[in-house]
């Protein structure tokens, strides 16, 4: 079965740190492109960063850029989400999630259960 | 990057047809055909719908169809369904190689 577990979110104080995982099974993890999403309190769907396939590539949304960093261990089907310098505002749902596509990120069609992070003090 | 702009609800009675729209701009929307759109339930991960703008995945109704039109792209639901009453959100691929969100819209089957 195709999936993806995301794990390390919890209760953590404002400017700390935390590292999000996202376990892969189920289909070839190094040949395709993968995302993190998140979704505050109430609120909607926030993109945050997209890794290419071979882990080359990375981009982030302007907000985020400097504190979060994306990366991934093909070796582990893994993906991973930096989180530093913590926020009340980054208090959200962490979604991670497969391109729809091999090599590609314009949409996702694999999402995990997502893993809360709240932060406060 | 802002939001694309999605209309807050929609509604429509059974077996009915509904759009609901997605404005973005030349760098987003109007430049790539691009657009994803999700479904998603409350307290549960978003599904994917539509891509590459009128793109069905395997095992999507085909009451579901996407479009696009200038700066704007359009999801369309027929057929009405109880089940479809959800939250929509449209996704568009934009210029330097990120993506943005539409604020989301909560469809109301009467």
């Amino acid at each position: 079965e195709v999936q993806l577990l995301e794990s390390g979110g919890g209760l953590v104080q404002p400017g700390g740190s935390l590292r999000l995982s996202c376990a892969a099974s189920g289909f070839t993890f190094f040949t395709y492109a993968m995302t993190w999403v998140r979704q505050a309190p109430g609120k909607g769907l926030e993109w945050l960063s997209v890794i290419s396939n071979s882990g080359a590539s990375t981009y982030y949304e302007d907000s985020v850029k400097g504190r979060f960093t994306i990366s991934r261990d093909n070796s582990k089907n893994t993906l991973y989400l930096q989180i530093n310098s913590l926020r009340a505002e980054d208090t959200a749902v962490y979604y991670c999630a497969r391109g729809v596509m091999v090599s590609t990120w314009d949409a996702f069609d694999i999402w995990g259960q997502g893993t809360m992070v709240t932060v406060s003090s | 990057q802002s939001a694309l702009t999605q209309p807050a609800s929609v509604s429509g009675s059974p077996g009915q047809s509904i759009t609901i729209s997605c404005t973005g701009t030349s760098s987003d929307v109007g430049n790539y055909n691009l657009v994803s759109w999700y479904q998603q339930h409350p307290g549960k991960a978003p599904k994917l719908m539509i891509y590459e703008g009128s793109k069905r995945p395997s095992g999507v109704s085909n009451r579901f169809s996407g479009s696009k039109s200038g700066n704007t792209a359009s999801l369309t639901i027929s057929g009405l369904q109880t089940d479809d009453e959800s939250d929509y959100y449209c996704c568009s691929y934009a210029r330097g190689s990120k993506l943005v969100f539409g604020g989301g819209t909560k469809l109301t089957v009467l």
